[in-house]
């Protein structure tokens, strides 16, 4: 079956500069989307379509692409920023939606 | 705005049934998909599998085909998760969500997303 692979842990300082990556060989196709979850809440939509923002998001939350990886950045990384990070694609058909393992995001 | 509001938490022996709930509203519930989402205690997130309200079309990932069944009463704006026999195994966080899809004609490129979603129902088996 399909699948993201995602780091299992990133650590930054505040006001950092810290990236999650996510790869997945039908990423040239499909784009992510990516989820903040923080504990004891539900996910939150931080970024879809690679790098559309919803509204609501800070600026700091960017995504982008390039062949089989996507990568979330948030810059100038705040203490509120510590959660779980799950990026989230689909299979080559479309059919299947697939979520990454996850990655805990420690604000040091 | 758009919300979803989950039932409460349940607790279940091994072998019993249940269904558990999402209601929608803000918006046009018969026009988007609704996901089901699990995440078992420590772990991440697994999609399930998606529900058309408007026509209750239904498509399911493979891991919960046959373990589950997904529904939608369009008449209530409510989404159902359902199991006819519960195991230990079934013991974990079950998130709704809106699920949006978007086709880039330009690039032949798909989109799915999930927002927003539900506060989730936690679901506890034990004998």
């Amino acid at each position: 079956s399909y699948e993201l692979t995602q780091p299992p842990s990133v650590s930054v300082s505040p006001g950092q500069t810290a990236r999650i990556t996510c790869s997945g060989d039908a990423l040239p196709k499909q784009y992510a989307s990516w989820y903040q979850q923080k504990p004891g809440q539900a996910p939150v939509l931080v970024i879809y379509k690679d790098s559309e923002r919803p509204s609501g998001i800070p600026e700091r939350f960017s995504g982008s692409s390039s062949g089989t990886t996507v990568t979330l950045t948030i810059s100038g990384v705040q203490a509120e920023d510590e959660a779980d990070y799950y990026c989230q694609s689909a299979d080559s058909s479309g059919t299947h939606v697939v979520f990454g393992g996850g990655t805990k995001l420690t604000v040091l | 705005e758009v919300q979803l509001v989950q039932s409460g938490a349940e607790v279940k022996k091994p072998g019993e049934s249940l269904k558990i709930s999402c209601k929608g509203s803000g918006y046009s519930f018969t026009s988007y998909w609704i996901g089901w989402v699990r995440q078992m205690p420590g772990k991440g997130l697994e999609w399930m599998g998606i529900v058309y309200p408007g026509d209750s079309d239904t498509r399911y990932s493979p891991s919960f085909q046959g373990q589950v069944i997904i529904s939608a009463d369009k008449s209530i704006s409510t989404a159902y998760l359902q199991w006819s026999s519960l195991k230990a195994s079934d013991t974990a966080m079950y998130y709704c969500a809106r699920h949006l899809y978007y086709f880039d004609t330009s690039t032949s490129t798909t989109s799915n997303w999930f927002d927003p979603w539900g506060q989730g129902t936690l679901v506890t088996v034990s004998s």
